[in-house]
């Protein structure tokens, strides 16, 4: 069973903070990873893709994947209020298909 | 404006009734997704469909039917047969391109009289 887990906070941290965010998965094969951002009773929004190892830097926003570790991460600089959503980590099961395999989302709490 | 057009936004389904949600998408998208999502979950993969009048089962088809008539669009059945169909139903589409992501409408929350 292919799998992505997440920590399901809420992780709270201070406005200006950087809030970091991990997700792990399952399936060696996997070569796409998103992030994806859910407001409250919001649907997702896609805010990040990352397909090779390393950093990839997007605004405040920076994707970190370890494919030795399946290991991805999204740190987000300088907290603001406005970034408190759920964080949904997902992996593309097959690049035919297009089928993603979601982890349940970690709650982030940005106080100001 | 291009994207992907989810309605009804609320749904209210009585005991034995068949209800169906609808997903429109002008993207020229070639695949397009059902999910449901249960609060606090994740989201769970109902049918996908990758090129029209083909379609497949996700995790969860079980009680949900669905068609894919037109390119533009994949409907989704809540039959009565589904008997905790009260969810967060989401529909997605992205481009036959190989690692391309998905990207979703808006939702229709359905619940039970």
């Amino acid at each position: 069973q292919k799998e992505v887990e997440q920590n399901s906070g809420p992780l709270s941290v201070p406005e200006g903070a950087i809030a970091s965010l991990n997700c792990t998965y399952s399936d060696r094969v996997s070569q796409s990873f998103f992030w994806y951002r859910q407001y409250s009773g919001k649907s997702p929004e896609l805010i990040m893709s990352i397909y090779s190892n390393g950093d990839k830097e997007d605004g405040r926003f920076t994707a970190q994947l370890n494919k030795a570790s399946q290991y991805v991460s999204l740190l987000i600089r300088d907290s603001q209020p406005s970034d408190s959503a759920t964080y949904l980590c997902a992996f593309l099961v097959s690049s035919n298909t297009g089928k993603l395999i979601f982890g349940q989302g970690t709650t982030l709490q940005v106080k100001p | 404006d291009g994207g992907i057009t989810q309605s009804p936004k609320y749904l209210f389904r009585k005991e034995g009734q068949n209800v169906t949600l609808s997903c429109e998408q002008n993207l020229n998208h070639d695949a397009m997704y059902w999910y449901r999502q249960d609060p606090g979950q994740g989201l769970r993969l109902i049918y996908y469909s990758q090129i029209v009048n083909d379609f497949q089962k996700g995790d969860i088809a079980e009680g949900y039917s669905v068609s894919r008539e037109k390119k533009e669009s994949f409907p989704l059945t809540v039959t009565s047969a589904q008997k905790n169909p009260t969810a967060f139903y989401l529909c997605a589409s992205r481009p036959d391109v190989s690692n391309q992501p998905q990207h979703f409408g808006d939702g229709t929350r359905l619940s039970i009289l």
